[in-house]
């Protein structure tokens, strides 16, 4: 069965350092979440991508988090620098348009900022 | 904006049946779904319903949608203790192109 792809697995980083989550999507999906989920809480959407273009990045903190998706197809999110809040666990997801019939999501990255 | 409300905890015995509950803002969301999560994991998804049905069977899942209370439930028939997870309830935007999820419910099944 097909997968979203994410790694790593595990991120354990200092405060002030720069961190970056890559994501491979289910192939030929062109539409591409990343979504933050802090502990107890549900998903919380950063970035979305129709292909290669950003559809909705109005939750994202621009002033420390960047995402692109070059080619249309993976995609990386980096933080820089890292703050404390910033521990979560980071989602991506893809469907082949939209969010008819759900996303597949991947297994995640969960940071760990200290 | 859309705002899915769910509440954090249930817990029942192996065997009897579970109904998660979930209420939603959003009256122009054309889908409504459920995913499951286990620890450390991504979401998976359970099932969905689309908006101009009330109800939708699938195995031990049946799902109860309320459209006038904006109110949607998830009913597993003789929950087993793999059913122990988080269970979030999730709805479209009105373009229809990203999810908004409630905080999720934590199931816990006694043996």
């Amino acid at each position: 069965e097909a997968e979203v792809a994410q790694s790593p697995r595990y991120k354990i980083t200092e405060k002030s350092q720069a961190v970056a989550f890559w994501c491979d999507p289910i192939s030929g999906h062109a539409t591409l979440y990343w979504y933050r989920q802090i502990l107890g809480q549900g998903p919380e959407l950063l970035v979305q991508f129709q292909d290669e273009s950003v559809v909705d990045d109005s939750q994202l903190p621009k002033d420390r988090f960047s995402a692109e998706r070059l080619k249309g197809v993976d995609s990386t999110l980096k933080i820089q620098p890292a703050e404390l809040g910033d521990s979560a666990m980071y989602l991506c997801a893809s469907s082949l348009a939209g969010a008819n019939y759900g996303y597949t999501f991947g297994s995640g990255t969960r940071l760990t900022v200290v | 904006g859309e705002d899915v409300e769910q509440s954090l905890f249930l817990s029942v015995r192996e065997g009897d049946s579970s109904v998660i509950n979930c209420t939603y803002t959003d009256s122009s969301s054309t889908y409504l779904y459920w995913y499951k999560q286990e620890p450390g994991a991504g979401l998976q998804l359970l099932t969905y319903i689309f908006s101009n049905m009330d109800m939708k069977q699938d195995q031990r899942l049946t799902v109860l949608l309320n459209k006038k209370d904006k109110h949607l439930s998830l009913r597993i028939a003789d929950t087993q203790t793999g059913d122990s997870a988080i269970y979030f309830c999730a709805e479209t935007n009105n373009a229809g192109n990203m999810l908004t999820f409630g905080g999720g419910t934590r199931l816990m099944v006694k043996p």
